[in-house]
């Protein structure tokens, strides 16, 4: 069953405190991404992972750190949250290069006060 | 830096009409143009795609057209239904990076 597994779906957060969002896919992808979604923005590229430990900035990296020990899971971190990180964040995998679709989690939204 | 320009931004329709979706792209290296959809709180689905060395995809009740030489994209839909409210995404990819458009709202009404 091909799957892109998100947790916490919710989550409410104070301003500084620190967010951990996981993601896990059961497809042995080599690629995973995070993105956030904001009304107007569409979907923006935070960090793109290659494979373990090979990791690259996406368009909107500040304020964001990411993890991926283990193949099937890419975690994305938010050290000290601010309110403007208050969105909606997918994590996606693809099987690599150009020519491959993405699956997507549904979503952890994410609200800081 | 690359961009994928996508139109209308909304889209309201009475059940049975067709609607049209336009993407415009600005990098040449994009090879391979998958279309997701996002049904209300829920994650995006791939629906089509097209690759570069194509000009015409069709599906059931979607059609997708790429113009290389001008760099555009057109999905079609046809006798939309009220489960087609959605928001439409387009996409380009090329090598690993994605760039998204920043999506059509579709309203379906019955």
């Amino acid at each position: 069953d091909m799957k892109v597994t998100q947790m916490p779906r919710y989550l409410i957060k104070r301003m500084g405190e620190n967010v951990l969002l996981e993601c896990g896919q059961d497809m042995s992808h080599e690629t995973m991404y995070w993105y956030r979604q904001d009304p107007g923005l569409g979907l923006q590229l935070i960090y793109i992972s290659y494979d373990v430990d090979s990791n690259s900035e996406g368009d909107i990296p500040k304020g964001y750190r990411v993890s991926r020990k283990k193949r099937e899971h890419f975690s994305l971190i938010l050290d000290s949250a601010k309110t403007n990180q208050t969105s909606v964040y997918f994590c996606a995998s693809s099987s690599g290069q150009s020519g491959n679709t993405l699956y997507f989690g549904e979503g952890s939204r994410l609200i800081v006060v | 830096g690359e961009q994928v320009e996508q139109l209308p931004s909304s889209l309201i329709v009475q059940e049975g009409a067709s609607v049209l979706i336009n993407c415009s792209y600005t990098d040449s290296a994009s090879v391979y143009f998958p279309w997701y959809k996002q049904e209300p709180g829920k994650r995006l689905q791939f629906i089509i795609d097209i690759r570069s060395n194509m000009e015409r995809k069709q599906t059931q009740r979607l059609t997708l057209l790429f113009d290389k030489k001008t760099k555009h994209l057109s999905l079609h839909i046809t006798a939309t239904q009220p489960g087609d409210s959605a928001i439409y995404f387009c996409s380009g990819t090329n090598a690993y990076k994605v760039i998204f458009g920043k999506g059509t709202h579709l309203h379906v009404l019955p």
